[in-house]
């Protein structure tokens, strides 16, 4: 079956600071890869997406590259904020006619001043 | 912008109790789901459902949980006797078409507890 695996939290970091979340996946075909975001108290949102191998998705500055022959989609910026303090689930859907999310089990980013 | 709402945002609920928990899609999707995260755990698929009806379900969505739209807005989810097991952050999700490449979008959850 599918699943995904993200590293452990929480990831702590000062302001500016590079941040990588590594992400790898397991799936049976040629999924579509997914970064959601929970800012505390508010639900999923979607940070940003890639469908096909090589892809880059890229939204506020947050980056990922779907690596078919790692099976990798890590999550990276060039220099954080306190505001990106958040915890970041990595997800997949199978691009085979289901339509269910897989997810990682989360990582938190806490950021400091 | 539109978004999914859920309600209500906590419930406490004693064990062997039904609870219902009500979510409002996007107005124009047609795909809704179901996703819980128990605490600490991974987000988990529970049903997703279309045209009235169910498309999909995991393992977990047994006999004691049911799905309903009862009208044009609303989608809720039943837990008929709730077990201990049950207490978990329960998310809801809409979108459009139920394809790879489409955004799942997301409520802000109701943390069910069972006592």
């Amino acid at each position: 079956g599918n699943s995904v695996t993200q590293m452990e939290g929480p990831v702590t970091l000062s302001e500016e600071a590079f941040l990588t979340i590594n992400c790898t996946y397991t799936a049976t075909g040629y999924p579509s890869l997914f970064w959601y975001v929970q800012y505390p108290g508010e639900g999923l949102q979607l940070l940003l997406k890639a469908t096909k191998a090589d892809d880059k998705g890229s939204n506020k500055g947050f980056e990922a590259t779907y690596r078919k022959e790692t099976t990798s989609f890590h999550l990276e910026k060039g220099s954080v904020q306190v505001s990106d303090s958040a915890v970041y689930f990595c997800a997949l859907i199978e691009n085979s006619g289901y339509s269910t999310l897989t997810f990682g089990k989360g990582t938190m980013l806490l950021v400091s001043p | 912008e539109p978004e999914v709402t859920q309600t209500p945002s906590h419930q406490v609920t004693q064990m062997g109790q039904e609870v219902i928990l009500r979510c409002v899609p996007i107005s124009n999707h047609l795909y809704f789901y179901w996703y819980r995260q128990i605490l600490g755990q991974k987000v988990e698929f529970l049903v997703s459902f279309y045209n009235n009806e169910i498309s999909e379900k995991s393992e977990i969505f047994d006999d004691q949980f049911s799905v309903e739209r009862p009208d044009g807005s609303n989608f809720t989810l039943k837990i008929r006797s709730t077990k201990l097991e049950d207490s978990a952050m329960y998310f809801c999700a809409s979108t459009i078409l139920a394809s790879g490449s489409e955004t799942q979008y997301f409520g802000p959850g109701t943390r069910l507890l069972v006592l």
